[in-house]
């Protein structure tokens, strides 16, 4: 079976600094990994994803991530943080890619930016 | 239509009352997933349908929930004896093909449920 964790519930920064948020799986194949948004009242949207290639993914709004199979990771990051990054930010994994065996999401962290 | 559509928005329930939750997916997604967003809990994954194959009901918490999919666009998630446990924000999604293809599920908005 495959899980997620991600570290803090919430995470602050100040507005320009580094945005660091960690996800961490568990799959017994390779998997596919997501990073999704969330903006107050509104669905998931999709920042960025692995599938196979490149370990550095690019995503929207100047996010990436990086998966690290030797560390079972895929941290988000994004060099200066703005204002309108504060949001809800899900980590998901699928180890099948098919829809029957979906998505298995994270608890999510709440990003804060402090002005 | 240009997004996932889900209504009502905002739903609040008497316990042991019946409620109804409706989701139209993007036209011609033919994969559609509903999932259930409780407060620091993430995502629950429901129940999953994919064009005319019976779908995957195995994420249902209990027999009081239940859904259908109509001429494989709109979909109906049925609480039945709601209780306040099912008070959450349920999500529907969808996908032009198999997962795999996309990698990207399109969600509605959501159906916020509060059950008194």
């Amino acid at each position: 079976a495959q899980s997620v964790t991600q570290l803090g519930s919430h995470v602050s920064v100040s507005e320009g600094a580094l945005v660091l948020l960690r996800c961490n799986y568990s799959s017994s194949v390779p998997p596919y990994l997501f990073w999704y948004v969330q903006y107050p009242n509104q669905g998931l949207q999709l920042l960025l994803k692995y599938t196979t290639g490149a370990t550095l993914v690019k995503g929207i709004n100047g996010f990436e991530a990086e998966f690290k199979k030797s560390e079972t990771s895929f941290h988000l990051t994004k060099p200066s943080a703005h204002m309108s990054d504060a949001a809800e930010y899900f980590c998901a994994v699928s180890d099948t890619g098919r829809g029957a065996d979906g998505l298995t999401f994270g608890k999510g962290t709440h990003l804060i930016i402090q002005p | 239509g240009a997004g996932v559509s889900q209504s009502p928005s905002n739903k609040v329930t008497e316990k042991g009352k019946d409620v109804e939750l409706r989701c139209d997916p993007i036209s011609g997604h033919t994969a559609l997933y509903w999932y259930r967003q409780s407060l620091g809990q993430g995502l629950e994954f429901l129940i999953y349908f994919q064009g005319n194959s019976a779908p995957d009901k195995s994420g249902l918490p209990s027999d009081r929930f239940s859904a259908e999919r109509t001429g494989g666009s709109v979909s109906t998630l049925t609480i039945q004896r709601t209780q306040q446990e099912d008070s959450a924000v349920y999500l529907c999604a969808s996908n032009l093909d198999t997962f795999a293809n996309t990698g990207e599920l399109f969600f509605g908005e959501g159906s916020r449920l509060t059950v008194l």
